[in-house]
């Protein structure tokens, strides 16, 4: 089965800088890798996603990109704010549905 | 628009007893998916329901944990003899037609065991 890792597992940054998060994952058939917001007491809120057909995706203050060849993806969040502060999973999909997620990492955004 | 609800948003039980945990989707949509969170890891696969029947099963732990989408619609997850293990947040997902694509979530049912 698919196996992803994350790192960092906590990233702390001052407001207004960048947040960056790598993933990489083991099943070369994996085809979709989305993103997921999560705060405390809280599901997971799906916040940007790509699909192995493209390399770079954006939207405003977020974006990702994904290395098919190396098997590993990437968020980044700029110009970050508090409301940014919470948790996020990078996830692979194989089977066609099966979301396997990463440990996820813990981002604080210091005021 | 609603989004997934499930209920209830928190369960306190002993070890040995049996717990139902339900799961609301999104209207229309056909897939549904739980999963299991412990503290501080990501989810992990339960089971998927494509309609009714429970498409990929694979994911339960052992034969305590059952599943079933009677209409298609709401789900219920059923954990038999709990054990202390077993205490973890059970989120459910819900998507419009299965396939790689969008998995809403559901807040999660907060499972302690004690």
């Amino acid at each position: 089965g698919e196996n992803v890792e994350q790192h960092p597992s906590t990233l702390s940054v001052q407001e207004g800088d960048s947040a960056v998060i790598k993933c990489t994952y083991s099943d070369s058939a994996s085809n979709y890798f989305p993103w997921y917001k999560q705060e405390l007491g809280k599901g997971p809120q799906l916040i940007i996603d790509i699909r192995s057909n493209v390399g770079e995706k954006k939207d405003q203050r977020i974006a990702v990109t994904l290395n098919k060849t190396a098997k590993h993806f990437s968020l980044h969040i700029t110009e970050t704010q508090p409301e940014d502060s919470a948790v996020y999973f990078c996830a692979a999909v194989d089977n066609d549905y099966k979301l396997s997620f990463g440990a996820g990492t813990t981002v604080t955004v210091r005021a | 628009g609603a989004g997934v609800s499930q209920t209830p948003s928190n369960k306190v039980t002993e070890k040995g007893k049996y717990v139902e945990l339900r799961c609301d989707p999104i209207s229309g949509h056909t897939a549904l998916y739980w999963y299991r969170q412990s503290l501080g890891q990501g989810p992990e696969f339960l089971i998927y329901f494509q309609g009714t029947g429970a498409a990929d099963d694979s994911g339960l732990p052992n034969d305590r944990f059952f599943a079933v989408r009677p209409e298609g619609s709401v789900s219920t997850l059923k954990i038999q003899r709990t054990e202390r293990g077993d205490s973890a947040v059970y989120l459910c997902a819900s998507s419009l037609a299965g396939g790689p694509g969008d998995q809403y979530f559901g807040p999660g049912t907060r499972l302690l065991v004690l």
